[in-house]
């Protein structure tokens, strides 16, 4: 089992829709988790960061946190073209190290 | 504030050459931590210094190292490359480390022949 899992996607969603995208992991000890974007070509960015159950909102972006389910989950509202991207998963250990899953790659269609 | 840089960005080495990488993370940030990234098997954590003093350290051969400077500049170097070091390798800072916010560098882009 790898430690953080993604599906690769392609996700492909209509402009205006609600993009979810989903994230598990094996490790019962993390205590962070990020989501990053990827354009083609470029290096992650940081897009939302999530420590406790629950959600947490940012403008389209909502991360989702549920530890006892070693699930975390990003839904993009009114998801633009340029929303278009691969959304990585990162998950920290509890040996201090950063895990990244395969990432996810979204198409939003115009 | 300037992002984190990385220099070069791009280099072109043959097999059995050493390189040498630099990063400067974000001023203020203590945490450096390496990751290659290829398209079979992802973002690869290598390493991460943090006062100029590993902290973490990935699953990759002794080849690959690096070492950070008081100023929290870090390098990376590996020795006796292989085609399949070819690679994007990105450096990324933050504040404590990994369980904070990281920010990465733009990466640099190395093709062994």
């Amino acid at each position: 089992q790898k430690e953080v899992e993604q599906n690769s996607g392609p996700l492909s969603v209509p402009e205006g829709a609600i993009a979810s995208l989903n994230c598990t992991y094996s490790d019962r000890g993390s205590q962070s988790f990020f989501w990053y974007r990827q354009y083609s070509g470029k290096s992650p960015e940081l897009i939302m960061f999530i420590y406790s159950n629950g959600d947490k909102e940012d403008g389209r972006f909502t991360a989702q946190l549920n530890k006892a389910s070693q699930y975390v989950s990003l839904l993009i509202r009114d998801s633009q073209p340029s929303d278009s991207a691969t959304y990585l998963c990162a998950v920290s250990s509890n040996t201090g190290k950063l895990i990244f899953g395969q990432g996810t790659t979204l198409q939003v269609k115009p | 504030k300037a992002g984190v840089t990385q220099t070069p960005r791009y280099l072109i080495k043959t097999r059995g050459q050493q390189v040498t990488l630099s990063c400067s993370p974000i001023s203020g940030h203590r945490s450096v931590s390496w990751y290659q990234q290829t398209p079979g098997q992802g973002l690869q954590f290598l390493f991460e210094y943090f006062s100029e003093t590993q902290r973490n350290k990935g699953n990759f051969p002794g080849r690959f190292s690096g070492r950070q400077f008081s100023n929290s500049r870090s390098e990376m170097n590996v020795s006796t490359l292989e085609l399949g070091d070819s690679a994007l390798y990105l450096c990324a800072s933050s504040l404590f480390g990994s369980y904070n916010e990281q920010f990465f560098g733009p990466g640099t882009r190395l093709t062994v022949l």
